[in-house]
């Protein structure tokens, strides 16, 4: 198994432009979360699936953000327009069933300048 | 809101001791429990997994769950250098899918 794959690894972008980042969960896991890490704020739940269906996007910061997940095997999180602050390291991560642990992608290290 | 609480250490463990790392949570409805490790610039890894009271032995870590106290806890044995990292507490909300993690305690293990 492949494990969780996320690109791209690094994303240098200027403030104002569109960001999308990619993840393939691992097969036959139904559940797909997006976080975000930061040094001030720890790790944050910013949306989560179930069966490609969007289950809880209270954690989306503003509407600047917003995730697709078109089928079972890909998940995009979008940031339109960018800013400095926006700032982080995104990981996704997918899970078999609701009280499993999840296995993390290696995560995108986006810097807004 | 519901949280996860940990020190954020550093916390300095002499190679070979026994390193304990704890963690609470305010969400007495939080079935499940799990402890990741990450290490620098890479990913969180699941090493521990708990849902019910009681102690979860796998190798040199065993995971403590006291439900009536809302406090978690890991020890790891024989601590190696190799155990440095941070360390993520996380629960898992019974009426939701979602984990929520604590910000982490950094572990030093001193040769």
């Amino acid at each position: 198994d492949a494990g969780v794959i996320q690109s791209p690894r690094h994303e240098v972008t200027e403030m104002g432009q569109e960001v999308t980042l990619r993840c393939k969960p691992i097969s036959g896991h139904d559940y797909l979360f997006w976080y975000r890490q930061t040094m001030m704020r720890g790790l944050e739940l910013l949306i989560y699936f179930n069966n490609n269906v969007p289950i809880d996007d209270s954690g989306m910061p503003e509407d600047r953000f917003s995730a697709k997940m078109p089928n079972a095997s890909f998940s995009t999180l979008k940031i339109q327009p960018s800013e400095p602050r926006d700032s982080a390291v995104y990981f996704c991560a997918s899970s078999r069933e609701r009280d499993y642990g999840y296995t993390f992608g290696s995560g995108t290290r986006l810097t807004v300048v | 809101q519901k949280e996860v609480e940990q020190n954020s250490g550093p916390l300095s463990v002499p190679e070979g001791a026994i390193a304990s790392l704890n963690c609470t949570y305010s969400d007495r409805g939080s079935q499940s429990f799990f402890w990741y490790r990450q290490y620098s610039g890479k990913s969180p890894e699941l090493i521990m997994s708990i849902y019910s009271n009681g102690d979860k032995e796998d190798g040199r870590f065993t995971a403590q769950l006291n439900k009536a106290s809302q406090y978690v806890s890991l020890l790891i044995r024989d601590s190696q250098p190799s155990d440095s990292a941070t360390y993520l507490c996380a629960g898992q909300y019974s009426s939701a899918s979602k984990i929520i993690f604590g910000s982490g305690t950094r572990l030093s293990i001193r040769p």
